[in-house]
């Protein structure tokens, strides 16, 4: 079974600062996508970024970014310029490319951002 | 942008009672979904929806739970007997292709949160 791992439960970074969070996976499939959504005080689950495991070039959104390491199974998610807004639960997901109609998302029990003005 | 809507945004419920709650998935989507997130926890996923059946369920999703798309716009989930550790946010998610048209992704819904009393 897959599993997702965020060993970081909380981080802080200054205003307009960069911030790195870190996230590993357990699969043995080949194709599957990644997933960073963004979920704050509102509780709303808001996607940030994904990734093709296919794709060997880093998606990037604007002021996100990722690393994405197949080999070592790690997706870790950059954000540049830190801003109050960023403030909020940040959590890693996994989906298969295979099983049709299933492929559930599998979550990493979060990293909690703090943004210091 | 096309959303996910969930009704009742917030719902208190005795225990014992049966609750229904409520999703209008984006109107081209397939598959459709709910997740729930116990206070402080990680998102887990509970059931998948697909061609008018579930293609998948977790433990959580026992007896007490059902899903139906009755009216071919709704999609509901009902709990029968509620109890105190039901209390959570339940979100739903609808997604569009299974294979890599989109990404993959998942729009979710803002969420209901369910307090059982």
């Amino acid at each position: 079974a897959q599993t997702v791992t965020q060993s970081q439960p909380e981080m802080s970074v200054q205003e307009a600062e960069t911030v790195t969070l870190s996230c590993t996976y357990d699969t043995s499939e080949s194709d599957y996508y990644l997933f960073w959504y963004k979920q704050p005080p509102s509780r709303q689950m808001i996607l940030v970024i994904r990734q093709e495991a296919y794709k060997q070039q880093n998606a990037t959104e604007n002021r996100f970014s990722v690393n994405f390491q197949k080999a070592a199974k790690s997706f870790s998610l950059k954000i540049s310029d830190s801003q109050l807004g960023d403030a909020a639960m940040y959590f890693c997901a996994y989906r298969s490319a295979y099983g049709g109609a299933t492929n559930k998302l599998i979550f990493g029990t979060g990293t909690l951002l703090a943004v210091q003005p | 942008e096309p959303e996910v809507t969930q009704t009742p945004s917030h719902q208190v419920t005795q225990m014992g009672q049966e609750v229904i709650l409520r999703c209008v998935p984006i109107s081209n989507h397939l598959y459709f979904y709910w997740y729930r997130q116990i206070l402080g926890q990680k998102v887990e996923f509970l059931v998948s929806f697909y061609n008018n059946e579930i293609s998948e369920k977790s433990e959580i999703f026992d007896d007490q739970f059902s899903v139906e798309r009755p009216d071919g716009s709704n999609f509901t989930l009902k709990i029968r007997s509620t109890k105190l550790e039901d209390s959570a946010m339940y979100f739903c998610a609808s997604r569009f292709l299974r294979g890599t048209g989109q990404g993959g992704g998942y729009t979710f819904g803002s969420g209901t949160r369910l307090t059982v009393v």
